[in-house]
């Protein structure tokens, strides 16, 4: 069945670097694809929705010039988190629709930890 | 605006006990998607169930168990005979059929423990 995966599972990245993550829909194409953030025993929040060759759609709260969401072909989405701090560290999740489908197919996330 | 609750945090049950995980959401769309989804430890989210808003009919499969009640705006979700494999934190979710909005508002999630 359809899979999207995310790359990479984890990362520790140093306070004030920017970290990018990747978000592939393996056999099939998405034009739309979501970010969602996870802090500790909490639940997923919406960060943004990636628009393949247009710009993303940031939730109320998300800062659009820290996470910047680049949706380059109907099969990636990258989120990079620039001047990444303690406070950035979470679960990091993207998801894609099926094709004419309901639901979201889930990205196994990215855990994020900023020292 | 779509919200989805479930007031239990967190339950603690013992193995082959039954248990329910209650789930409550609030929309004004007459259209939409209700799920259920299991996160177990390693993070990942593992699809459970879909139930969309035309078919109230409860459904089991295996050990689970659902129930979707239109009236309550209620999609409770029942393990008979639980497991300790069943240890995880459940989310319910929903979203819009409106193709425009595709995106999951999840619940909070309920963290559900079995002990043997």
């Amino acid at each position: 069945g359809a899979v999207v995966s995310q790359h990479p599972s984890w990362v520790i990245c140093k306070s004030g670097t920017s970290v990018k993550i990747e978000c592939r829909s393996l056999d099939f194409q998405a034009t739309t694809m979501f970010w969602y953030r996870q802090f500790p025993k909490q639940s997923l929040m919406l960060m943004a929705t990636s628009n393949e060759g247009s710009k993303a759609t940031y939730e109320q709260g998300v800062e659009k010039d820290k996470f910047l969401i680049n949706h380059a072909s109907l099969t990636l989405s990258t989120l990079t988190v620039t001047s990444a701090h303690p406070e950035d560290s979470s679960f990091y999740i993207c998801s894609a629709p099926p094709v004419g489908g309901a639901g979201q197919y889930f990205g196994p996330g990215t855990r994020l930890t900023v020292t | 605006a779509q919200k989805v609750t479930q007031a239990q945090t967190e339950i603690s049950v013992v193995e082959k006990e039954d248990v329910t995980l209650d789930c409550v959401y609030e929309t004004r769309d007459t259209t939409y998607y209700l799920f259920w989804y299991k996160q177990p430890p390693s993070g990942e989210l593992v699809f459970l169930i879909r139930r969309n808003s035309f078919d109230e009919q409860n459904e089991i499969s295996g050990r689970y168990s659902w129930n979707f009640q239109k009236s309550t705006s209620s999609f409770n979700f029942t393990i008979t005979a639980s497991q300790v494999v069943d240890s995880a934190v459940y989310f319910c979710a929903l979203t819009l059929m409106d193709t425009g909005r595709r995106a999951l508002t999840f619940g909070s999630g309920t963290r559900l423990q079995v002990q043997p």
